[in-house]
């Protein structure tokens, strides 16, 4: 069966520190694909990123930047440089192959104080 | 561009109250179609989701149904509320057929409060 484990809650950093969202699947699929999505308090989830499970390198998108790792089922999120803007709940989320379901975490509360 | 729609934003209904929640897409033909649930401090768990006109798969048995009268419009129905309705309700859809992609994007969402 599918899941999706984020078992940080919430995570409290001070602007400029750098913080590490963790998210780890399990699956039984060798075709998957892994997304992070970020829930501003406005409460529409805004999507960031999606990897497909063939394609392990990692990617970086200007302070954002992913490390997946299939030897350890895990997917995460850094944040270079936190700004207050980044407070949000961020949620990893896991899709079948034929894309028709998604598995989410229970997401990772971030607070970035000024 | 696509662009989803929900309505209303907010809501308060009384237990026992009936529910109807809409979802448009716009932009798009043939999507797939999601309906989550986030109860308060918590992840999202999926309702239902529709890969096409009349076509539901429910997730959870529970108060709530979904119905899918047009290609681009989802409703969340139930005809009783209970006070563990109470949450936000997102709606999500995905591209099908030639516009096919892997993402699902995600609407405004609606709060419901049941007292």
């Amino acid at each position: 069966a599918q899941k999706v484990t984020q078992a940080q809650t919430e995570i409290s950093v001070v602007e400029k520190e750098d913080v590490t969202l963790d998210c780890v699947y399990e699956t039984r699929d060798t075709t998957y694909y892994l997304f992070w999505y970020k829930q501003p308090p406005s409460g529409e989830l805004v999507f960031l990123i999606r990897r497909n499970s063939f394609d392990e390198q990692n990617e970086i998108s200007g302070r954002y930047s992913w490390n997946f790792q299939k030897s350890t089922s895990s997917f995460n999120f850094t944040i270079t440089a936190s700004q207050v803007v980044d407070s949000a709940v961020y949620f990893c989320a896991l899709s079948e192959y034929n894309f028709n379901k998604f598995y989410f975490g229970s997401g990772t509360k971030l607070n970035v104080k000024p | 561009s696509q662009t989803i729609h929900q309505w209303p934003a907010t809501l308060v209904q009384p237990v026992g109250s009936p529910l109807s929640l809409e979802c448009t897409v716009e932009g798009t033909s043939n999507p797939n179609l999601y309906w989550y649930r986030q109860a308060a401090g918590r992840g999202l768990q999926l309702l239902f989701y529709s890969v096409g006109i009349g076509q539901i798969s429910s997730e959870v048995p529970q108060n709530l149904s979904a119905s899918r009268p047009q290609d681009r419009q989802f409703i969340l129905s139930s005809k009783k509320l209970l006070l563990s309705d109470s949450g936000f309700y997102l709606c999500a859809w995905r591209a099908g057929g030639r516009d096919f992609t892997d993402t699902q994007y995600f609407g405004p969402g609606t709060r419901l409060t049941v007292l």
